[in-house]
């Protein structure tokens, strides 16, 4: 399996500033004939189900805010959140499609300092 | 808009079978662009992707729960179902059910989520 890690494990960020989670696969997830990296971000409030915010490592899904990015590719990506909102205060978590047995990071909980 | 319902027991007892289904609606299960998958997350816990299906009814499992799960397809109803069999109290969690996309025949991620279903193992 592909073990995915994620840091930190929690951050304390200011409204209108920027917050940066970084996550790693224990392999590359970069599909070679497709340049693709097979690698999605996810946002999850309390009580409420998980939420697609990118996919293809760097592809923001319909409807997700602009001050959402992903970057990286092979094992090491990025999810930045350019200008914090009161609403972004969740649980995020990457996850790794390469594989068929789909694999999660443990998640990262963003607050407002 | 599609939308995906869980339902079944909320609490099952220790070495029975934990049954699940989830009901999609404002869209076909038949369609060959997605596979539908279970997830699950104990409290307070991280995500654990269980097992997926296609509509023709092919599955794949996560090697950890394999022995112990089973899902199933019933197109004319629009719905898949998932089991679980022999729990423990390790198993009392939310249960998802979710909507994965296929593009040029590969896994890309999973764009729906049902709001879930709390299960309980406890006698």
């Amino acid at each position: 399996d592909i073990v995915m890690t994620q840091s930190p494990d929690s951050l304390a960020v200011s409204l209108g500033e920027r917050a940066t989670i970084n996550c790693k696969s224990s392999r590359s997830v970069l599909y070679s004939s497709n340049n693709k990296n097979y690698l999605a971000w996810y946002q999850q409030k309390p009580g409420q189900p998980p939420k697609l915010l990118i996919y293809w490592a760097s592809t923001r899904e319909s409807g997700v805010p602009d001050r959402f990015s992903g970057s990286g590719s092979g094992t090491d990506f990025t999810l930045t959140i350019s200008s914090l909102q009161a609403e972004d205060v969740a649980v995020y978590y990457c996850q790794q499609y390469y594989t068929t047995i789909f694999t999660f990071g443990p998640g990262t909980k963003v607050d407002v300092k | 808009q599609v939308q995906l319902q869980e339902s079944g027991p909320g609490l099952v007892k220790p070495s029975q079978t934990l049954s699940l289904t989830c009901t999609v609606s404002g869209g076909s299960i038949s369609s060959g662009s997605y596979y539908w998958s279970w997830i699950r997350q104990p409290a307070g816990e991280g995500l654990e992707w269980i097992g997926r299906i296609y509509s023709s009814g092919s599955t794949n499992y996560n090697p950890s729960l394999k022995s112990r799960v089973t899902t199933s397809v019933d197109t004319s109803k629009n719905q898949f179902s998932l089991k679980l069999s022999s729990v423990t109290a390790a198993d009392t969690a939310v249960y998802y059910c979710t909507r994965g996309r296929m593009i040029a025949g590969t896994n890309d991620a999973f764009d729906i989520w049902g709001q879930g279903t709390m299960v309980t193992v406890s006698s």
